[in-house]
């Protein structure tokens, strides 16, 4: 049971590059979340999905889209990096229906742009 | 805007002393209050959460308190390990936010001195 898998671990692009980060989750979760986590701000979410085939906008959704073909897949896509997202990212899930259920998180990918 | 507000951003403790982290929140509509335990390299793991219909949960040497009228709580943790040196997240969610997400504080890097 391996929870929450983020790839990539690391990765450093140019400004202008694409990339897809990937999170699988085998919990059978129906909720997923894309946060970032920069110094002295917390996690700020992105995107999330309360179902498979569902997406919708976080607290900064801007330069990111994401998509949940499969209930136990959720992709953060970068269309064109700028360094203003350098940070590192963090997928969650959470079990369904609960406002009270935990988030179990991966352990992130570290993403600088150059 | 930040909803949840953490202090302080950092916290150097001995060891068998009381750590204190305190958050402090605004909208009334929050019902349930987890608190995120993060090690190096590692994605946040659920600690403890807290309702607002008791003042108080205790698990292990980990205490959250909670002040509705005042919409402050915070975390003790007594007796603090080296082991405990982490980086601590409150948060804040409720029934009504759309898809369970969660609000997260700042954070708090804990050092407990051997």
């Amino acid at each position: 049971n391996a929870g929450v898998t983020q790839t990539p671990k690391f990765r450093v692009l140019k400004t202008g590059q694409s990339m897809t980060l990937l999170c699988a989750q085998d919990m059978n979760h129906e909720y997923m979340y894309w946060y970032r986590q920069d110094p002295g701000m917390g996690l700020r979410l992105i995107h999330y999905s309360v179902g498979e085939g569902t997406t919708a906008k976080g607290e900064v959704p801007d330069g990111y889209n994401v998509s949940r073909l499969k209930k136990q897949n959720f992709l953060l896509g970068l269309e064109s990096a700028a360094p203003s997202q350098t940070s590192v990212y963090f997928c969650a899930s959470s079990y369904t229906g609960g406002w009270n259920q935990p988030q179990h998180f991966g352990d992130g990918t570290r993403l600088s742009i150059l | 805007q930040q909803q949840v507000k953490q202090s302080p951003q950092s916290l150097i403790v001995q060891k068998g002393g009381i750590s204190i982290i305190n958050c402090a929140y605004e909208n009334t509509a929050f019902d349930y209050f987890p608190w995120y335990q993060q090690f190096p390299g590692k994605g946040p793991a659920l600690l403890i959460a807290i309702r607002p219909d008791v003042s108080e949960k205790k698990e292990g040497r980990f205490t959250i308190s909670f002040n509705k009228s005042a919409k402050q709580f915070s975390l003790h943790i007594m007796d603090s390990q080296p082991g405990d040196s982490a980086t601590y997240f409150c948060a804040a969610t409720g029934k009504e936010t759309s898809g369970s997400r969660l609000t997260f504080g700042e954070g708090t890097q804990l050092t407990v001195n051997p």
